[in-house]
């Protein structure tokens, strides 16, 4: 069964402050994604990484840093908080073009 | 832009009835076409999925029919039960450069009613 944790499960952050969000698989794939989800706008995909040490931008990268420093962990980092990234962050793990294996999401509030 | 489109963005049936979900691409390269489900407070999980070489996929009282020409595909849940109340994500996925690309749809909420 894949497994794929994410830390904190909430997070209430203020506006200007540095947030980082974990995700961690036991799977050993090599793709690993982040996406926030919003009312009526599904999932959209922010960064993702084909392996260690590699990150690319997804589809709203702005705002968003990630790093991916092992095969098992990639975090996605705010910098300077904002209240339009108020959301809920879903981290994913795949090894083919077949299946993304979800974690169970981080609440982000920011005030 | 938004590449993959889902109808209606909520449902209601009945217990028993059949839900249809509807669901459409824009880019005629996609080639893979998976169904997630998710429930309140948890991650999306792959419910059923098909591949742009078929027009039909079953399993259970989950079937995916697939029309290439027209760009579209609908997910068709018979004998509906409580339990399969969720909301329901449609993507499309094709070969990118550097690897696979996924788009995600909106999704539908379904509500099965007893």
């Amino acid at each position: 069964e894949a497994a794929v944790t994410q830390s904190p499960r909430n997070k209430v952050a203020v506006t200007g402050g540095k947030v980082t969000l974990s995700c961690n698989q036991t799977n050993n794939h090599n793709n690993m994604y982040w996406y926030r989800q919003d009312t009526g706008h599904g999932l959209r995909l922010i960064h993702y990484s084909y392996g260690a040490g590699s990150t690319e931008k997804g589809d709203i990268p702005d705002g968003y840093k990630a790093s991916r420093p092992s095969q098992e962990n990639f975090s996605l980092i705010l910098e300077l908080a904002t209240p339009s990234q108020t959301s809920v962050y879903f981290c994913a793990s795949g090894a083919r073009q077949d299946t993304q294996y979800f974690g169970p999401g981080t609440r982000l509030l920011v005030l | 832009q938004q590449q993959v489109r889902q109808s209606p963005q909520s449902l209601t049936v009945w217990e028993g009835e059949t839900a249809i979900l509807n669901c459409s691409y824009e880019d005629s390269t996609f080639n893979y076409f998976p169904w997630y489900q998710q429930f309140p407070g948890e991650g999306p999980a792959l419910l059923i999925s098909i591949r742009s070489v078929s027009d039909k996929k079953e399993d259970g009282r989950f079937t995916i029919f697939f029309n290439k020409r027209e760009k579209k595909l609908s997910l068709h849940i018979t004998d509906s039960q409580p339990g399969d109340s969720a909301t329901y994500f449609c993507a499309a996925s094709a070969m990118g450069t550097g690897g696979y690309k996924v788009v995600f749809g909106s999704g539908t909420r379904l509500l099965v009613s007893p």
